[in-house]
């Protein structure tokens, strides 16, 4: 029972345009989402969250939006650069349950130079 | 600041065996979670310390056990190890009890033979 998903499982961008990596969620406990970044022999690094009560939030190049009522949230990289190619990964956490992330499959993003 | 160290970084044990990996978490943060990440299961979660407490567990066997020292180190037991444990397990840090962002360690590589 995936309750996060990555429906893609890679993307190609050019540098400079936008890279738009989508998530959906089926669990309506979820209260909080969050993004990383992994490298090959990396951990995951933390790019950005959100919590449910917002719809957007944003920090430099990355900002996530969040639709609640259709579950879907998304992460727009722009411009994007040929060091954001990684794999990229979307978690939620449930309310009441501290760092217990529920994680994605994760997105391998690359960025054509 | 230092990040979230976890040592050792490989491992090859053979089934039957049990195995002990360390975290050591970002200085200043109380918290530890571990996560278990395979190619088919993708990133879990195994369970959260706080204070040396467990606050959360995920769902995986009686194997899979650990604990938080008061200076906030933690370590992570499997015992009677199986093929199906080889996997990257990683050590995420957090600074308090409300907040979400995890820090994450490069992870130990473990492999069953």
């Amino acid at each position: 029972d995936q309750q996060v998903k990555q429906n893609s499982p890679s993307l190609s961008v050019q540098e400079g345009r936008i890279s738009i990596l989508n998530c959906d969620y089926t669990n309506s406990m979820f209260d909080y989402f969050l993004w990383y970044k992994k490298y090959p022999a990396e951990g995951p690094t933390f790019l950005i969250s959100i919590s449910s009560i917002k719809d957007k939030n944003e920090d430099g190049r990355f900002t996530v939006f969040l639709n609640k009522s259709a579950k879907h949230l998304s992460l727009h990289i722009v411009p994007s650069q040929p060091g954001d190619s990684a794999v990229y990964f979307c978690a939620a956490r449930r309310i009441g349950s501290a760092r217990q992330l529920t994680f994605g499959s994760g997105t391998q993003l690359t960025v054509l130079p | 600041k230092a990040g979230v160290t976890q040592t050792p970084r490989y491992l090859i044990k053979t089934r039957g065996q049990q195995v002990t990996l360390s975290c050591s978490p970002i200085s200043g943060h109380r918290s530890v979670s571990w996560y278990q990440q395979t190619p088919g299961q993708g990133l879990q979660f195994l369970f959260e310390y706080f204070s040396e407490t467990q606050r959360n567990k995920g769902n995986f066997p009686g194997r899979f056990s650990g604990r938080q020292f008061s200076n906030s180190r933690s370590e992570m037991n499997v015992s009677t190890l199986e093929l199906g444990d080889s996997a990257l397990y990683l050590c995420a840090s957090g600074e308090g009890q409300g907040d979400t962002e995890a820090f994450f360690g490069q992870g130990t590589r473990l492999t069953v033979v």
